[in-house]
């Protein structure tokens, strides 16, 4: 089973709107950290925003913040006042803190969702 | 301070010829990764460094690739005879700790790899 499932490959908002992109996650452990970061043409991955297992509040960063339902296995990040420039590729991952063998301790990504705002 | 630095941004090779990837980590970062991301899909997991160790080399698709780390710092990913399908942006990134799930990755820039 996929670890984590990004499930819009293409998203469309309006300039100044807010967005939601999906973001659901598997894993047995307890303790985890999921993140999310941005990927422009140019390629380079930035850290948007980070969530941990045990953090009652939603994490938020600026115009981003994350709708975190530990129930569901979810972690949907919220972009507000969406701006051109938040036209991108957008990837949630997750790290585990259980060392599991084959790639322990790596981060987990999803397959991405593609942002373009509309002027 | 210096994010991540990989050289070269390019790099075209004809098919079975070998290549080096460097990779620069923030200093002080001890967790070093690899990751390889082809055309238009998510990141696939190469290899992991803690410090000079790579404890799991598992995500190297082939014994054709190697990586190494020196001094704690520098990583080199090398392909040995090179084929198309290891064309793809090679990604490197950083982290404070290996086992720290709450520590997030710092990516580099990337090199674009094209094997004609």
């Amino acid at each position: 089973a996929q670890k984590i499932t990004q499930t819009q490959p293409g998203m469309f908002v309006q300039e100044k709107e807010a967005v939601t992109l999906d973001c659901t996650y598997d894993t047995s452990d307890q303790s985890y950290g999921l993140f999310w970061y941005k990927q422009p043409s140019s390629g380079e991955m930035i850290f948007l925003i980070y969530q941990g297992s045990y953090d009652e509040q939603n994490a938020t960063e600026g115009r981003y913040s994350l709708n975190f339902q530990k129930a569901r296995k979810s972690a949907n990040l919220v972009i507000s006042a969406s701006q051109l420039g938040d036209s991108a590729m957008y990837f949630c991952a997750m790290r585990e803190a259980a060392y599991s063998g084959a790639g322990s301790y790596q981060l987990t990504f999803g397959k991405g969702t593609k942002l373009s705002v509309i002027p | 301070g210096a994010g991540v630095s990989q050289s070269p941004s390019n790099k075209v090779t004809e098919k079975g010829k070998d290549v080096e990837l460097r990779c620069d980590p923030i200093s002080g970062h001890t967790a070093l990764y690899w990751y390889r991301q082809s055309l238009g899909q998510g990141l696939e997991f190469l290899i992991y460094f803690q410090g000079n160790s790579a404890p799991d080399k598992s995500g190297l698709p082939s014994d054709r690739f190697s990586a190494e780390r020196t001094g704690g710092s520098v990583s080199t990913l090398t392909i040995q005879r090179t084929q198309q399908e290891d064309s793809a942006v090679y990604l490197c990134a950083s982290s404070t700790q290996v086992d720290a799930y709450n520590s997030p990755l710092h990516f580099g820039n990337g090199t674009r790899l094209t094997v004609t």
